[in-house]
């Protein structure tokens, strides 16, 4: 089975902080993507990554940043948190374009 | 960009009654897939939907892909509470030689006992 890691179940950071939310995928998946889950909106796509260094951006990419170094790891980056950016963040990993995707378990992340 | 409509955002059943979730597009989709994320969980893949008129069935659930490929449709006959969360459509459509996952709003089924 697929197993798709996220680096913290739940984190509280400061507005103005850098934070970093880290993704593990261990099935060699070229198609890495996060998303954000609010009440309402469904899930939005932030950026996608098809490939080491290859980036996509998404729906709402703004405050937003990812790295991709190594093809196993997707990390979403926001620069300087700001309170508009509490939300549950999924990040998702497929093999190829027509496959399923698989999730991690989220993080949700709230923004003081 | 690629964007799926999917309603109602909300069901409420009683238990035993049937429940339909819609999809639909304003461009062709190549393909469909569906998800389910249980309360306090993550989405979960169920099917994916890649021909037209596709019709597929999963024990009481129906899944539909129209003849237009531009709306889906997942049926569940006689609910049970174990069905409550909230069922996602997602687009696959291929980007090149990429494709990124757009998802649907969303239809969050509640179930009373």
């Amino acid at each position: 089975d697929v197993k798709v890691t996220q680096s913290s179940r739940y984190l509280v950071k400061r507005t103005g902080e850098k934070v970093f939310l880290e993704c593990v995928q261990d099935m060699d998946h070229e198609n890495m993507f996060w998303y954000r889950q609010d009440p309402g909106l469904g899930l939005r796509l932030i950026y996608f990554s098809y490939d080491v260094k290859m980036k996509e951006k998404g729906d709402i990419p703004e405050g937003y940043s990812v790295s991709r170094e190594k093809k196993e790891r997707f990390s979403l980056i926001l620069e300087s948190a700001s309170t508009n950016q509490t939300s549950m963040y999924l990040c998702a990993s497929s093999s190829l374009w027509r496959e399923r995707g698989d999730f991690g378990p989220g993080t949700r992340l709230t923004v003081l | 960009g690629q964007q799926v409509m999917q309603i109602p955002q909300y069901q409420h059943v009683q238990e035993g009654e049937d429940f339909t979730t819609y999809c639909n597009s304003s461009t062709t989709l190549s393909n469909i897939q569906w998800y389910k994320q249980r309360p306090g969980g993550h989405p979960v893949f169920l099917i994916q939907l890649v021909k037209s008129g596709e019709v597929k069935k999963q024990k009481r659930l129906t899944f539909q892909f129209g003849e237009a490929k531009k709306n889906s449709s997942l049926h569940i006959t006689a609910t049970q509470t174990t069905d409550v969360g909230t069922y996602f459509c997602a687009d696959r459509t291929p980007s090149g030689n990429t494709g990124k996952l757009i998802f649907g709003q969303g239809t969050t089924l509640q179930v009373k006992p």
